[in-house]
């Protein structure tokens, strides 16, 4: 079963800030985003780890509640090259990833 | 520069038609991916590869096959094309046994007429 996202789509002036969640209903080992611009493939941005270990771009940041089976991603003082679709994956160990149905981030001046 | 890469951006094909999506990365991956994407539904895997020749199920492989001879490269098969498989295909990779950041490849969009 997919992760739920949320909201599914949000509009920012340049310099707000967003919360994008990510919330799944099996145990998870693992929680991944990626994001997505029009017309190209999607980007690594960060893994979290259960545990509390994180792997990911220095200027990301995010949590991962392993209790409550959530994640969220944080855009703080948003640019307009944060705009695309952001995709959240989660793994309950192994090779495979689900992805949520996504969270489309506009940012406009 | 790390690249994966499909065979076309771009493919129409009609309904019955045998179809192969090709993808070729040159990292030395162990771990490869098809997905398709549709509008609201997001990423869906359909089937992944650990090894060559292995291959796994992913969420969505009903209609769909692979074959992975090589480790750079892992197919994607429509052995008989239908209307409801027109969707963009992407192609992933990741090293390692546990998962890990994956490289997309920029997709093929299939149409099946």
């Amino acid at each position: 079963q997919q992760p739920v996202q949320s909201p599914q789509a949000v509009i920012l002036r340049e310099g707000e800030d967003a919360v994008i969640n990510c919330s799944s209903s099996k145990a998870l080992y693992s929680v991944h985003w990626y994001r997505q611009k029009h017309g190209e493939a999607p980007v690594f941005l960060m893994i979290l780890l259960k545990g509390g270990e994180q792997k990911g771009h220095e200027k990301i940041s995010a949590s991962f509640n392993e209790k409550k089976q959530q994640s969220s991603l944080y855009l703080t003082a948003s640019q307009l090259s944060y705009s695309g679709t952001y995709f959240c994956g989660s793994s309950g160990g192994g090779n495979k990833l689900t992805f949520g149905t996504g969270t489309q981030l506009k940012v406009e001046l | 520069d790390v690249k994966v890469t499909q065979s076309s951006r771009y493919l129409v094909k009609r309904t019955g038609e045998k179809v192969f999506l090709e993808c070729v990365q040159d990292m030395d991956h162990e771990n490869m991916f098809w997905y398709r994407q549709d509008p609201g539904l997001g990423l869906r895997l359909i089937y992944f590869s650990y090894d060559v020749k292995m291959k796994e199920k992913g969420d969505i492989p009903e209609g769909y096959s692979v074959s992975r001879e090589k480790k750079e490269r892992f197919s994607l098969i429509l052995e008989s094309a239908s209307t409801n498989q027109t969707s963009m295909y992407l192609c992933a990779s990741s090293q390692g046994f546990s998962i890990g950041e994956q490289f997309f490849g920029p997709g093929t969009r299939l149409t099946v007429l």
